[in-house]
C-alpha cells in the first residue's frame, strides 16, 4: 500500500459526458501527478501540482482540467469524454515537487466511455 | 516524439537466471531515472532510481547501469524469481522540469 488512495477505482460512462477523479496524497506529500496510461501505452503525464499551485503540464487536453485543494487532495475533471478517453488515470504523490525524488503511485482509476 | 523507449514489449526469463531490461532516451538534459514495477489492478511501485552523476547502483537483486554517451540504461535482476513477473517502466528527469517522463513498459514473465 503506497498511501496515495483514488477514487472511484472504476468509472462507466458514455460520451459527451464528465467525470471527476479524486486523488489523496500520502500523509506528508504535498506534491500531486497525474498519467494517463491507454492500452499498451506507457505512462502519460498529465499535469503536477506542488502544495496547491499548478507546477507543469504534460499532454493534457484542453477538455480536462485539475486543481489541488488547501487539504492537498487533487482532482481531475475529464468533460466531454470521448471514446478514446477510455484508460486507467494514475495519480502519484512525493514530498516535493523536483524530478530528483520518487514518485508514490495510488492503484488508479479505470474510466470506461461507452 | 517518444524521448524514453523501452524497445522490447517482453521479455520471458527462467527462474535464476538473469534478467535484463533496456531502456534508451533521446534528451540529453535528462540526469535523474528511475524504473518502477507493475503488477495488474495496482499502480506503479519504485524500485531503483540512478542519478547522471553515477555508472551504476545496486541494490538487493537489482542493479541498474547507465550509459550516458550511448544514452542507454539497464535493469539487471539477478536471481529472477516468479515474483518478479510484473511490467517494468523506466522514466527520466531533467532538472527544474518538475516531471518524469515514461517508457512503454517491458513485460517480464519469469518461468519456473
Amino acid at each position: 500500500d503506497s498511501g496515495v488512495t483514488q477514487t472511484p477505482k472504476h468509472l462507466i460512462t458514455a460520451t459527451g459526458q464528465r467525470v471527476t477523479l479524486r486523488c489523496s496524497p500520502r500523509s506528508g506529500d504535498l506534491s500531486v501527478y497525474w498519467y494517463q496510461q491507454s492500452l499498451d501505452q506507457g505512462l502519460q503525464f498529465l499535469i503536477q501540482y506542488y502544495n496547491g499551485e499548478e507546477r507543469a503540464k504534460g499532454n493534457i487536453l484542453e477538455r480536462f482540467s485539475a486543481q489541488q485543494f488547501p487539504d492537498l487532495h487533487s482532482e481531475l475533471n475529464l468533460s466531454s469524454l470521448e471514446l478514446g478517453d477510455s484508460a486507467l488515470y494514475f495519480c502519484a504523490s512525493s514530498v516535493t515537487p523536483g524530478g530528483y525524488n520518487e514518485q508514490f503511485f495510488g492503484p488508479g482509476t479505470r474510466l470506461t466511455v461507452l | 516524439d517518444q524521448q524514453v523507449k523501452q524497445n522490447s514489449p517482453s521479455l520471458s526469463v527462467q527462474e535464476g537466471r538473469i534478467s535484463i531490461l533496456n531502456c534508451d532516451y533521446t534528451n540529453s538534459m535528462f540526469d535523474y531515472f528511475l524504473w518502477y514495477k507493475k503488477y495488474p489492478a495496482e499502480g506503479p511501485t519504485f524500485l531503483i532510481s540512478i542519478s547522471s552523476i553515477k555508472d551504476k547502483n545496486e541494490d538487493g537483486r537489482f542493479t541498474v547501469f547507465l550509459n550516458k554517451s550511448a544514452k542507454h540504461l539497464s535493469l539487471h535482476i539477478v536471481p529472477s524469481q516468479p515474483g518478479d513477473s510484473a511490467v517494468y517502466f523506466c522514466a527520466a528527469s531533467a532538472q527544474g522540469t518538475y516531471k518524469y517522463i515514461f517508457g512503454t513498459g517491458t513485460r517480464l514473465k519469469v518461468l519456473a
